[in-house]
């Protein structure tokens, strides 16, 4: 079954570094999609990109953050310079032309 | 009302046992719902989705009441496996764009 992969699975990086999340979405797929959750709450919605920009953002996304496509199967998200704040699970997602967004294994930020 | 409000639980039943989890959203133009399944540090898994009154598979049933706002999901003879925990989705309005996701309801299941 194809599959969201995502790297790295965990990273530790010092607070007001910056943080490079990598995804390979479903190959065929065109939406694709950053979400994050902190540890014991919910599952929260980052951005969503087509057609090579961002289609919609969360107040979550603000200039810290940025999302690329650099080629035809990567996805990336950006954090330019960590708080403590952003140590969460990050999970990038993808969408076909069906309704079904698929996520990945997530990566897990810790920020120290 | 909370975009999308659910019973946090835990709910705590024996194998075999039937479940229900309950779900409210707040955003009257979503036309479709999903029920996702999440286990302890994992990614959400789609579980079921809802586009009309209902929908069936096996021992999993979704039932989506729109005048009042409300999704469910039942949960027939309960098994171990079953034990994680259930997060209501509802999209942003119209399309697929944006998911907003409940808190999640814990189930453990045990023997």
């Amino acid at each position: 079954e194809p599959e969201v992969t995502q790297t790295p699975s965990h990273q530790v990086t010092q607070m007001g570094q910056e943080v490079i999340l990598r995804c390979v979405p479903i190959s065929n797929h065109l939406y694709f999609y950053w979400y994050r959750q902190i540890l014991g709450q919910k599952v929260e919605f980052l951005v969503s990109f087509y057609n090579n920009e961002i289609s919609e953002k969360s107040e979550i996304f603000d200039d810290q953050f940025s999302v690329e496509r650099p080629d035809g199967s990567n996805f990336t998200l950006k954090i330019r310079s960590t708080k403590l704040e952003d140590s969460a699970m990050y999970f990038c997602a993808s969408r076909g032309s069906g309704n079904t967004i698929y996520f990945g294994e997530g990566s897990w930020l810790t920020v120290v | 009302r909370k975009e999308v409000e659910q019973d946090p639980g835990p709910f705590n039943v024996p194998e075999g046992a039937t479940v229900a989890f309950n779900c409210t959203y707040s955003n009257s133009a979503s036309q479709s719902f999903f029920w996702y399944r999440q286990d302890c540090r994992k990614e959400p898994k789609l579980l079921m989705s809802v586009y009309s009154s209902g929908n069936e598979d096996g021992r999993f049933t979704a039932q989506l009441n729109r005048a009042s706002q409300y999704i469910s999901l039942l949960i027939r003879d309960s098994k171990l496996s079953d034990s994680a925990t259930y997060l209501c989705v509802v999209p942003n309005g119209g399309g697929y764009n944006k998911l907003i996701f409940g808190a999640g309801t814990r189930l453990a299941v045990h023997p």
